[in-house]
């Protein structure tokens, strides 16, 4: 267990619609990174923040956007949602000193856009 | 493009055999490089972290890198079949972002 938590598990939405994914930090971790995992992929890189601030980028759309709060907890949202945002949805917590530091996976969202 | 380039597999390898897994990127002024090992439906664990050229051992798990070769390999001693997993090779190009591989698929018999 690497303490950090996801909310919900799963979930299941049709084209079109709005999503909200949360995360929780392992204690003591200020930065949050999100990552995409469709099925049979690496994870991609969606964005990070730390300190409350986008602090990086990936190469998606800015319907996908986020949150950090003052407790390092993250929220990403999805808007107009379409077929091929369904996938593993990762958060990861790290404690940002110099760069390179290691990353901690939660559980992971499910999403299935229908 | 940064890109980190793995064998998708199957690897297949018999119970008490040496796994050995491979990684290849693209970035020269990578600086940190990862193992996660990932279960089907589950999210990856972190297995080896290496910053620096040569072996790092840790039980079982040894992580091999060589920046001139721009290649990163993990080799698993005595394989079990709970190593059956997705191998997972990640670079740290940029402050705190991660490029992953596909994912090597290992799967040890007994």
């Amino acid at each position: 267990e690497t303490g950090v938590t996801q909310s919900p598990t799963h979930l299941i939405k049709t084209r079109g619609q709005q999503v909200t994914l949360r995360c929780s930090s392992q204690s003591g971790h200020n930065t949050v990174s999100w990552y995409q995992q469709a099925l049979g992929q690496g994870p991609q890189f969606i964005f990070q923040y730390y300190r409350e601030e986008e602090n990086g980028r990936g190469n998606f759309p800015p319907r996908f956007s986020g949150l950090q709060f003052p407790n390092y907890s993250s929220e990403l949202n999805v808007n107009a949602l379409e077929l091929d945002d369904s996938a593993l949805y990762l958060c990861a917590s790290s404690l940002a000193t110099s760069g390179g530091e290691t990353q901690y996976f939660g559980p992971g969202t499910r999403l299935l856009v229908l | 493009q940064k890109e980190v380039e793995q064998n998708s597999g199957p690897l297949s390898v018999p119970e008490g055999a040496i796994a050995s897994l491979n990684c290849t990127y693209s970035d020269r002024g990578s600086q940190s490089f990862f193992w996660y090992r990932q279960y089907s439906g589950k999210s990856p664990e972190l297995i080896m972290s290496i910053y620096s050229n040569g072996d790092k051992e840790d039980g079982r798990f040894t992580a091999q890198l060589n920046k001139a070769s721009q290649y990163v390999s993990l080799l698993i001693r005595d394989s079990q079949p709970s190593d059956s997993a997705t191998y997972l090779c990640a670079v740290n190009s940029g402050y705190s972002t991660l490029t992953f591989g596909k994912g090597t698929m290992l799967l040890v018999s007994p």
